[in-house]
This record gives structure tokens, C-alpha cells and sequence, in this order.
């Protein structure tokens, strides 16, 4: 049990659907940030949130949208996808931000865009 | 851009064998490094950081060394085990929470 939940695990959705990620950690973090990956790429930070405030949005398209309610949980609303945002979107979280702190992965979630 | 490489891409051993990899990294704006283990259908693990130039660590038959002036890692299990099967990822940072990933190594280990 790695303390950081995703749901749902695998999700197929269509280009004009509207669909959320959700990600729980239970390890009283006060950072958490979503990867995504695709094949053969390396993880790609997309968002990164400190004590619920965002501090990083890397360049992602506004057809995702992050929302952190609270430091346990992590939203990515999805909308408008394109084939192409098929991958593997991972959570983790990190007890505070800085680059010697382990982070916490979650499962992920296997989503594919028709 | 910061660039962090792999090598090799992906590695068959037969059990019993010890086995190495490598992570390059950016040798200038270094903060630390880290090391992750990611099996199958499962999260991935961290195995290790590492700050100082020189680190070594261990946990286990696994360990790793750190050159932060030549900007490399070496990853080392000894006498391997099919349940050591999995993605090895490094990730670097230089200081900030954007932790750089390289793509891997997949690891198979044969009964």
C-alpha cells in the first residue's frame, strides 16, 4: 500500500466527453503534482500544488484542468481530449516541495482517447 | 534543456547474476538524485536519493553510487532474483520540485 490512491484505474472516453481523474493521498503531504506518460517517454510533470496552491503548470493544455480542494486530494478534469492525451496519468505526492524529498506514486490511470 | 539518459534501454539476466545501470544527468545546478523501482502494473517505488557527490546507498542486495561532477549513477543488484524484474527509473533535480525522469530500464530477470 503506497498511501496515494488514483481513480478510476482505466478509462476510455471519447474526444468530446468530459471526465475526472481523482487521486487521495494518505500520507499528510503537502505537495502533489500529476505525471503523465506516454510510450517510451519518460514521466512528465504536468501540475505540481503546495499546501492546495498551484506552483507549477508545465505548459499544459487547458483541456486539462486541475483542482485541489484540500492537500489529501487532487483533481484532473479532462475535456475536449485529443487522441494523442492518451497515456498514463500518474499522481504523487511529496512531504513539502524540494528536490530531495521522495515522492509517492499512485497506480495511475490508463486512459485512452477514440 | 535538461536531459537525463538511461542506459541500457532494457537488460535480460538469468537469476543469480549481478547486474549494473546507468543515469546521466546535467552535472552543473545538481541538488539531488533519485532512484525508483516500478514494477508491473503496480506504483512506482523510490529506492534512493542521493545528495552528496560520492553517496552511496543501500538497501539490501541493491545499491547506487553518485558522480555529481561527471553527472552520473550506478545502479547495482547483486545476485539477482525474477522479483527484481521491473523499471529502474532515475530522476534528477537541481534544486527546485521539477524532477527530471529518464525513460528506464527494464530489467528481466530469468528463473
Amino acid at each position: 500500500e503506497t498511501g496515494v490512491t488514483q481513480t478510476p484505474r482505466h478509462l476510455v472516453m471519447g474526444m468530446t466527453n468530459k471526465k475526472s481523474l481523482k487521486c487521495e493521498q494518505h500520507l499528510g503531504h503537502n505537495a502533489m503534482y500529476w505525471y503523465k506518460q506516454s510510450a517510451k517517454k519518460p514521466l512528465e510533470l504536468m501540475f505540481v500544488y503546495n499546501f492546495k496552491e498551484q506552483t507549477e503548470n508545465n505548459s499544459v493544455p487547458s483541456r486539462f484542468s486541475p483542482e485541489c480542494p484540500n492537500s489529501s486530494h487532487l483533481f484532473l478534469h479532462l475535456h475536449t481530449l485529443q487522441p494523442e492525451d492518451s497515456a498514463l496519468y500518474l499522481c504523487a505526492s511529496s512531504q513539502d516541495l524540494g528536490g530531495a524529498y521522495e515522492q509517492y506514486f499512485g497506480p495511475g490511470t490508463r486512459l485512452t482517447v477514440t | 534543456i535538461l536531459n537525463v539518459e538511461q542506459s541500457p534501454q532494457s537488460l535480460h539476466v538469468q537469476e543469480g547474476d549481478s547486474t549494473n545501470f546507468t543515469c546521466s544527468f546535467p552535472s552543473s545546478n545538481f541538488y539531488a538524485l533519485h532512484w525508483y523501482r516500478w514494477e508491473t502494473a503496480k506504483s512506482p517505488e523510490a529506492l534512493f536519493v542521493m545528495t552528496l557527490n560520492g553517496d552511496e546507498k543501500k538497501k539490501g542486495r541493491i545499491s547506487a553510487t553518485l558522480n555529481t561532477k561527471e553527472g552520473y549513477s550506478y545502479l547495482y543488484i547483486k545476485g539477482s532474483q525474477p522479483e527484481d524484474s521491473a523499471t529502474y527509473l532515475c530522476a534528477f533535480t537541481s534544486g527546485t520540485y521539477k524532477y527530471i525522469f529518464g525513460t528506464g530500464t527494464r530489467l528481466k530477470v530469468l528463473a
